[in-house]
């Protein structure tokens, strides 16, 4: 199964960008990488994914490195409601159980 | 268009009783997958299933637990006579299709084993 390796957490000031890592590389051709985040006490919610291209959208960018074997999950202005767990993981057409490791914490402060 | 449903979002039981999950995918996903989350802990896989059929239950342990999706209705995930390290956070995904495409979370449901 691909494997995804992120920071167990990371901090950051309200406002200011935060930059979320993501190593994947044993990522083939046809995966995808997905980002997901999980809010205290809630489901994991969907953020954002992509195949190659950096991706943009409401609630984030996703800048993914030429080589396809890491990435960059960017919130450009973190707020407290920000604060969450957040997961990358390759869906792929070779394996189709979406695994979930153990993700980033990230803390906002005010 | 209503999210994924799981019912009930808190569950009671005691050591021996059945723990009954259920999950409703968003509509015209066939779909499903069930995970499982300790305190603090990432998502456990447990069991992936198509409408009527299961496709991969690896992460099942393998007795007392079992899962369905039948033609109607929603996703089931049983636990029969429950021990205290069932507790956990139940969550069901769904999505259109297979591969590369999104999930789709319910908010779980909490089952605490007295």
């Amino acid at each position: 199964d691909a494997k995804t390796t992120q920071p167990n957490s990371m901090e950051s000031n309200e406002e200011e960008p935060v930059h979320l890592p993501c190593n994947h590389s044993t990522i083939s051709g046809t995966d995808y990488i997905h980002w997901y985040r999980q809010l205290p006490s809630q489901g994991p919610e969907y953020v954002i994914h992509g195949l190659t291209s950096n991706v943009n959208n409401r609630m984030a960018s996703l800048a993914i490195a030429e080589d396809r074997k890491s990435s960059t999950l960017i919130l450009h202005r973190a707020t407290l409601r920000d604060a969450a767990v957040y997961y990358c993981i390759l869906r792929t057409g070779g394996s189709y159980i979406p695994t979930f490791g153990r993700g980033t914490s990230l803390i906002v402060h005010p | 268009n209503a999210g994924v449903m799981q019912n009930p979002r808190h569950l009671v039981r005691r050591r021996g009783q059945e723990a009954r999950l259920r999950c409703s995918p968003m509509k015209g996903h066939s779909h499903v997958y069930w995970y499982r989350q300790l305190p603090e802990e990432g998502l456990k896989f447990m069991v992936y299933l198509q409408k009527e059929n299961i496709i991969d239950e690896s992460g099942m342990p393998k007795e007392r637990f079992s899962a369905e999706f039948p033609k109607e209705g929603p996703s089931i995930l049983r636990i029969q006579q429950v021990v205290r390290g069932d507790s956990a956070a139940y969550f069901c995904a769904s999505s259109p299709g297979a591969t590369e495409e999104k999930l789709f979370f319910g908010s779980g449901t909490q089952l605490s084993v007295l």
